[in-house]
């Protein structure tokens, strides 16, 4: 499986945007890069996907570097409900795939 | 579409019980993963299905975990005999074709061996 890497933990303050650093530095042509995030008691969540170029979408966005060896997920303007382990991992373009999450970046947001 | 449904939310067993956790996918979605997540080792692959043929088990813990998918609707993991250890929150996930596709998990079984 290709790895990815996350800091443990990440700190904002309300309304101030988030830049959420993943390192995947063994990544092949055809992988996914996804990213999601669990809430206190609740199942993880999609948040965004892309493969090369950059995204938007209504909750962030991802910005890919162009080697792809590392992207970052931006979060505009964070709230108080942003607060979340936010997880990067890699999804290949086969079906046969196994999704291996890591520990995810904690994400602490003050008011 | 509800969504992946995962019951119970909650069991309270007695060591040595047998548990049995369910799952009923995204219709359509034909790769259905289970993960179990405790504080101290996160979110573990146990195991996962592609059109019901379970592809790889290597991540159950041991012989006292099993899981079945008879059909495309429905997968069961089952603990016998549960123990302590086995105390965690168990999720299901799902998930159609390959790449882009996005992962959609449900709401989780929290189990606690006593």
């Amino acid at each position: 499986d290709a790895k990815t890497t996350q800091p443990n933990s990440m700190e904002s303050n309300e309304e101030e945007p988030v830049h959420l650093p993943c390192n995947h530095s063994t990544i092949s042509g055809t992988d996914y890069i996804h990213w999601y995030r669990q809430l206190p008691s609740q199942g993880p969540e999609y948040v965004i996907h892309g493969l090369t170029s950059n995204v938007n979408n209504r909750m962030a966005s991802l910005a890919i570097a162009e080697d792809r060896k590392s992207s970052t997920l931006i979060l505009h303007r964070a709230t108080l409900r942003d607060a979340a382990v936010y997880y990067c991992i890699l999804i290949g373009g086969g079906s046969n795939y196994k999704l291996t999450f890591g520990k995810g970046t904690l994400l602490t947001v003050n008011p | 579409d509800a969504g992946v449904i995962q019951s119970p939310r909650h069991e309270v067993t007695e060591m040595g019980q047998e548990v049995t956790l369910r799952c009923k996918p995204i219709s359509g979605h034909n790769s259905l993963f289970w993960y179990r997540q405790t504080m101290m080792r996160g979110l573990e692959l146990l195991i996962y299905f592609n059109n019901n043929v379970p592809i790889d088990d290597s991540g159950m813990p041991e012989d006292r975990f099993s899981a079945k998918m008879p059909n495309a609707s429905f997968s069961t993991l089952k603990i016998q005999p549960s123990e302590p250890r086995d105390s965690a929150v168990y999720f299901c996930a799902s998930r159609q074709g390959s790449g882009a596709n996005v992962l959609t998990f449900g709401a989780g079984s929290r189990l606690t061996v006593l």
